[in-house]
Protein backbone atom coordinates (compact mmCIF):
# COMPACT_ATOMS: atom_id res chain seq x y z
CA UNK A 1 0.00 0.00 0.00
CA UNK A 2 0.85 3.18 -1.03
CA UNK A 3 0.54 6.71 1.77
CA UNK A 4 1.64 10.35 1.85
CA UNK A 5 1.71 12.31 4.99
CA UNK A 6 1.94 16.32 4.81
CA UNK A 7 2.72 16.96 9.19
CA UNK A 8 1.79 20.52 8.88
CA UNK A 9 -1.71 21.73 8.70
CA UNK A 10 -0.93 25.25 7.87
CA UNK A 11 2.57 26.65 6.66
CA UNK A 12 2.60 30.51 7.48
CA UNK A 13 5.61 32.78 6.02
CA UNK A 14 6.38 36.27 5.02
CA UNK A 15 6.67 37.13 1.62
CA UNK A 16 10.22 37.32 0.17
CA UNK A 17 11.58 34.73 2.58
CA UNK A 18 11.86 30.69 1.69
CA UNK A 19 9.39 28.51 2.14
CA UNK A 20 9.58 24.42 2.41
CA UNK A 21 6.04 22.71 2.46
CA UNK A 22 7.18 19.21 4.06
CA UNK A 23 6.04 15.37 2.45
CA UNK A 24 6.95 11.82 3.60
CA UNK A 25 5.95 9.10 1.52
CA UNK A 26 5.65 5.07 1.67
CA UNK A 27 5.70 3.15 -1.09
CA UNK A 28 6.74 -0.41 -1.89
CA UNK A 29 8.53 -0.11 -4.83
CA UNK A 30 10.20 2.86 -6.67
CA UNK A 31 8.01 6.08 -6.35
CA UNK A 32 6.51 8.54 -8.47
CA UNK A 33 6.53 11.93 -6.17
CA UNK A 34 4.00 15.07 -7.12
CA UNK A 35 2.75 18.27 -6.02
CA UNK A 36 -0.23 20.08 -6.93
CA UNK A 37 -1.31 23.05 -5.89
CA UNK A 38 -5.24 24.78 -5.70
CA UNK A 39 -6.23 27.40 -5.78
CA UNK A 40 -10.05 29.16 -4.08
CA UNK A 41 -12.63 27.44 -6.25
CA UNK A 42 -10.45 25.56 -8.61
CA UNK A 43 -9.60 22.36 -9.39
CA UNK A 44 -6.02 20.67 -8.13
CA UNK A 45 -2.77 21.56 -10.55
CA UNK A 46 0.15 20.06 -11.26
CA UNK A 47 3.20 21.69 -10.27
CA UNK A 48 5.81 19.34 -10.77
CA UNK A 49 6.93 15.53 -10.08
CA UNK A 50 9.86 13.30 -9.61
CA UNK A 51 10.80 10.38 -11.57
CA UNK A 52 14.25 9.23 -11.46
CA UNK A 53 17.48 10.73 -11.35
CA UNK A 54 18.28 14.45 -10.09
CA UNK A 55 16.95 14.74 -6.62
CA UNK A 56 16.24 18.23 -6.84
CA UNK A 57 13.23 19.02 -8.75
CA UNK A 58 12.52 22.46 -10.71
CA UNK A 59 8.46 22.79 -11.47
CA UNK A 60 5.90 26.03 -12.54
CA UNK A 61 5.84 29.28 -10.70
CA UNK A 62 9.92 28.78 -9.73
CA UNK A 63 9.08 25.54 -6.75
CA UNK A 64 11.55 23.26 -6.47
CA UNK A 65 11.48 19.78 -4.41
CA UNK A 66 13.80 17.85 -3.21
CA UNK A 67 13.72 13.66 -3.08
CA UNK A 68 15.45 12.01 -0.64
CA UNK A 69 15.48 8.46 -0.56
CA UNK A 70 16.71 7.85 2.81
CA UNK A 71 14.38 9.58 5.09
CA UNK A 72 11.56 9.09 2.36
CA UNK A 73 10.54 12.25 1.94
CA UNK A 74 9.43 14.78 -0.89
CA UNK A 75 9.35 18.63 0.24
CA UNK A 76 8.54 21.35 -1.56
CA UNK A 77 10.72 24.85 -1.87
CA UNK A 78 10.48 27.68 -3.38
CA UNK A 79 13.87 30.68 -2.41
CA UNK A 80 11.64 33.86 -2.16
CA UNK A 81 7.66 33.04 -1.48
CA UNK A 82 5.14 35.63 -3.32
CA UNK A 83 1.85 36.59 -1.72
CA UNK A 84 0.21 34.69 -4.73
CA UNK A 85 1.85 31.49 -3.59
CA UNK A 86 -0.81 31.56 -0.99
CA UNK A 87 -2.62 28.31 -1.66
CA UNK A 88 -3.96 24.92 -0.68
CA UNK A 89 -0.65 22.47 -1.41
CA UNK A 90 -1.04 18.49 -1.88
CA UNK A 91 1.84 15.72 -2.23
CA UNK A 92 0.73 12.87 -4.17
CA UNK A 93 2.80 9.32 -4.65
CA UNK A 94 2.06 6.45 -7.39
CA UNK A 95 3.77 3.22 -6.96
CA UNK A 96 6.09 2.25 -9.68
CA UNK A 97 3.79 -1.14 -10.49
CA UNK A 98 0.03 1.47 -10.35
CA UNK A 99 0.09 3.08 -13.62
CA UNK A 100 -3.34 4.77 -12.55
CA UNK A 101 -4.16 5.74 -8.62
CA UNK A 102 -2.05 8.34 -7.13
CA UNK A 103 -2.65 8.91 -3.08
CA UNK A 104 -2.48 12.45 -2.12
CA UNK A 105 -1.81 13.98 1.21
CA UNK A 106 -4.10 15.78 3.38
CA UNK A 107 -2.65 19.09 2.19
CA UNK A 108 -1.30 21.93 3.47
CA UNK A 109 -2.48 25.76 3.92
CA UNK A 110 0.20 27.78 2.66
CA UNK A 111 0.02 31.70 3.72
CA UNK A 112 2.15 34.54 2.86
CA UNK A 113 2.26 37.44 4.12
CA UNK A 114 2.93 40.75 2.59
CA UNK B 1 -6.44 21.63 -24.91
CA UNK B 2 -9.76 22.33 -23.29
CA UNK B 3 -8.42 20.53 -19.81
CA UNK B 4 -11.38 18.25 -17.88
CA UNK B 5 -14.72 20.32 -18.27
CA UNK B 6 -17.31 19.65 -15.61
CA UNK B 7 -21.07 20.37 -15.27
CA UNK B 8 -22.49 22.09 -13.49
CA UNK B 9 -20.43 24.10 -11.80
CA UNK B 10 -22.77 24.42 -8.85
CA UNK B 11 -26.19 22.44 -7.85
CA UNK B 12 -27.99 23.30 -5.20
CA UNK B 13 -31.15 20.84 -4.62
CA UNK B 14 -33.40 19.47 -2.01
CA UNK B 15 -32.72 16.47 0.17
CA UNK B 16 -34.09 13.11 -1.90
CA UNK B 17 -33.48 14.49 -5.44
CA UNK B 18 -31.14 12.81 -8.11
CA UNK B 19 -28.31 14.50 -8.54
CA UNK B 20 -25.92 13.94 -11.84
CA UNK B 21 -22.77 15.02 -11.90
CA UNK B 22 -21.30 15.27 -15.59
CA UNK B 23 -17.43 15.14 -16.61
CA UNK B 24 -15.94 15.28 -20.39
CA UNK B 25 -11.84 14.05 -20.26
CA UNK B 26 -8.84 15.70 -21.62
CA UNK B 27 -9.17 13.45 -25.49
CA UNK B 28 -7.02 10.90 -25.78
CA UNK B 29 -6.58 10.03 -21.82
CA UNK B 30 -7.51 7.03 -20.94
CA UNK B 31 -7.90 7.25 -17.40
CA UNK B 32 -10.86 9.01 -15.37
CA UNK B 33 -11.11 9.73 -11.83
CA UNK B 34 -13.92 10.69 -9.49
CA UNK B 35 -12.51 12.43 -6.34
CA UNK B 36 -14.79 14.51 -3.38
CA UNK B 37 -13.14 16.82 -0.91
CA UNK B 38 -14.99 18.35 2.16
CA UNK B 39 -13.09 20.55 4.66
CA UNK B 40 -13.71 17.51 7.25
CA UNK B 41 -12.29 14.04 4.60
CA UNK B 42 -10.35 16.03 2.36
CA UNK B 43 -9.69 14.81 -0.59
CA UNK B 44 -11.21 11.13 -1.18
CA UNK B 45 -11.11 8.91 -4.55
CA UNK B 46 -14.58 7.86 -4.96
CA UNK B 47 -14.03 6.11 -7.97
CA UNK B 48 -11.59 4.98 -11.71
CA UNK B 49 -11.79 4.18 -14.58
CA UNK B 50 -9.51 2.81 -17.46
CA UNK B 51 -10.58 2.54 -20.70
CA UNK B 52 -14.15 3.25 -19.21
CA UNK B 53 -14.13 0.43 -17.48
CA UNK B 54 -14.13 0.98 -13.27
CA UNK B 55 -10.92 -0.57 -12.04
CA UNK B 56 -12.03 0.45 -7.97
CA UNK B 57 -14.68 1.70 -6.76
CA UNK B 58 -14.05 1.00 -3.47
CA UNK B 59 -14.38 4.64 -2.33
CA UNK B 60 -18.10 4.71 -2.91
CA UNK B 61 -19.62 5.42 0.16
CA UNK B 62 -22.61 3.50 -0.10
CA UNK B 63 -25.22 1.96 -2.78
CA UNK B 64 -26.52 5.97 -3.35
CA UNK B 65 -23.92 6.23 -5.63
CA UNK B 66 -23.47 5.42 -8.75
CA UNK B 67 -20.43 6.02 -12.05
CA UNK B 68 -20.58 5.21 -15.26
CA UNK B 69 -18.73 6.03 -18.15
CA UNK B 70 -20.01 4.97 -21.75
CA UNK B 71 -17.38 6.32 -23.44
CA UNK B 72 -14.07 7.58 -23.61
CA UNK B 73 -15.21 11.59 -23.38
CA UNK B 74 -18.08 11.14 -21.23
CA UNK B 75 -18.54 10.32 -17.70
CA UNK B 76 -21.42 10.92 -15.06
CA UNK B 77 -21.08 10.38 -11.01
CA UNK B 78 -25.08 10.11 -10.02
CA UNK B 79 -26.80 10.15 -6.51
CA UNK B 80 -29.65 9.08 -5.66
CA UNK B 81 -31.44 9.64 -3.05
CA UNK B 82 -29.24 12.60 -1.67
CA UNK B 83 -28.80 13.68 1.25
CA UNK B 84 -27.21 16.65 3.40
CA UNK B 85 -24.52 14.65 4.09
CA UNK B 86 -23.26 14.65 0.30
CA UNK B 87 -22.31 18.32 -0.14
CA UNK B 88 -18.99 18.70 -0.62
CA UNK B 89 -17.41 19.61 -4.20
CA UNK B 90 -16.73 16.93 -6.46
CA UNK B 91 -13.53 16.92 -8.95
CA UNK B 92 -13.50 14.99 -12.02
CA UNK B 93 -9.76 14.49 -13.40
CA UNK B 94 -7.89 12.05 -16.42
CA UNK B 95 -4.48 11.72 -17.07
CA UNK B 96 -2.73 9.25 -19.42
CA UNK B 97 -0.77 5.97 -19.61
CA UNK B 98 1.37 6.52 -22.19
CA UNK B 99 3.74 6.94 -19.48
CA UNK B 100 2.94 6.00 -15.67
CA UNK B 101 4.55 9.26 -14.51
CA UNK B 102 1.60 11.10 -15.89
CA UNK B 103 -0.19 13.86 -13.39
CA UNK B 104 -3.63 13.87 -13.31
CA UNK B 105 -5.45 16.55 -14.79
CA UNK B 106 -8.41 18.30 -12.62
CA UNK B 107 -11.66 20.10 -13.39
CA UNK B 108 -12.40 22.92 -11.45
CA UNK B 109 -15.34 20.91 -9.69
CA UNK B 110 -19.11 20.46 -8.99
CA UNK B 111 -19.89 22.42 -5.82
CA UNK B 112 -22.84 20.34 -4.43
CA UNK B 113 -25.08 21.78 -1.87
CA UNK B 114 -27.87 19.21 -0.68
CA UNK B 115 -30.64 21.23 1.49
Amino acid sequence: AQSVAQPEDQVNVAEGNPLTVKCTYSVSGNPYLFWYVQYPNRGLQFLLKYITGDNLVKGSYGFEAEFNKSQTSFHLKKPSALVSDSALYFCAVRDFTNAGKSTFGDGTTLTVKP
Amino acid sequence: DAGVIQSPRHEVTEMGQEVTLRCKPISGHDYLFWYRQTMMRGLELLIYFNNNVPIDDSGMPEDRFSAKMPNASFSTLKIQPSEPRDSAVYFCASSSSGTTNQPQHFGDGTRLSIL
